[in-house]
């Protein structure tokens, strides 16, 4: 069964950092690019960063650009996030997904994992 | 950027009636290699998105016949033939061709 795992997020003041991380299992890792997703409270989906199978092609929407940096290790099935100089405006769900289509969006997604971003 | 609109927002159905949501786009989604990169996505109340359908018309699997898209260019419609109680939720479209991907506002689908 395909799975993936997201974990890290959590409460941290405006400035601070945090890292998720995102397991994945029951399918090969590395042949697939990956991405993260957000989700507000209350609000739509909005598409955070990509990353192709050996992270030698990151893509980031620019409100992130320069405090976030998507990386993997495919030794370990692992996706991260690592997020700097967060932001109120950063608080959301986090969701770890799979771009096994490509283009095509994202074939399937994890739980998602809730960052607060509150003094 | 690409920016997705969906109408309507809010669609109220009923239970074994058609329903219909369209997706236009600020530009273009067809790309060089031939193949239009719109997709269609699902968020049910408490759940993780899923997706639909991706390059506009082809059904990911396990997704039921009576989910169809539709459209070319800058146009697009989900069309759902029967609503049935599962499809409550939030209908998502988003295009994969532009750098940043972006997704329609939503429309949220209630059963009358």
């Amino acid at each position: 069964e395909v799975q993936l795992v997201e974990s890290g997020g959590g409460l941290v003041q405006p400035g601070g950092s945090l890292r998720l991380s995102c397991v994945a299992s029951g399918f090969t890792f590395s042949d697939y690019w990956m991405g993260w997703v957000r989700q507000a409270p209350g609000k739509g989906l909005e598409w955070v960063a990509n990353i192709n199978q050996d992270g030698s092609a990151k893509y980031y929407i620019d409100s992130v650009k320069g405090r976030f940096t998507i990386s993997r290790d495919n030794a370990q099935n692992s996706l991260f996030l690592q997020m700097n100089s967060l932001r109120a405006e950063d608080t959301a769900v986090y969701y770890c997904a799979i771009a096994a289509t490509g283009r095509g969006g994202f074939d399937l997604w994890g739980q998602g994992t809730p960052v607060t971003v509150s003094s | 950027d690409a920016v997705l609109t969906q109408s309507p927002l809010s669609l109220p159905v009923t239970l074994g009636q058609p329903a219909s949501i369209s997706c236009t786009s600020s530009q273009s989604l067809v790309h060089t290699d031939g193949n239009t990169y719109l997709n269609w996505f699902l968020q049910r109340p408490g759940q993780s998105p899923r997706r639909l359908l991706y390059r506009v018309s082809n059904r990911d699997s396990g997704v039921p016949d009576r989910f169809s898209g539709s459209g070319s260019g800058t146009d697009f419609t989900l069309k759902i033939s029967r609503v049935e109680a599962e499809d409550v939720g939030v209908y998502y479209c988003m295009q994969g061709i532009h750098w940043p991907w972006t997704f329609g506002p939503g429309t949220k689908v209630e059963i009358e």
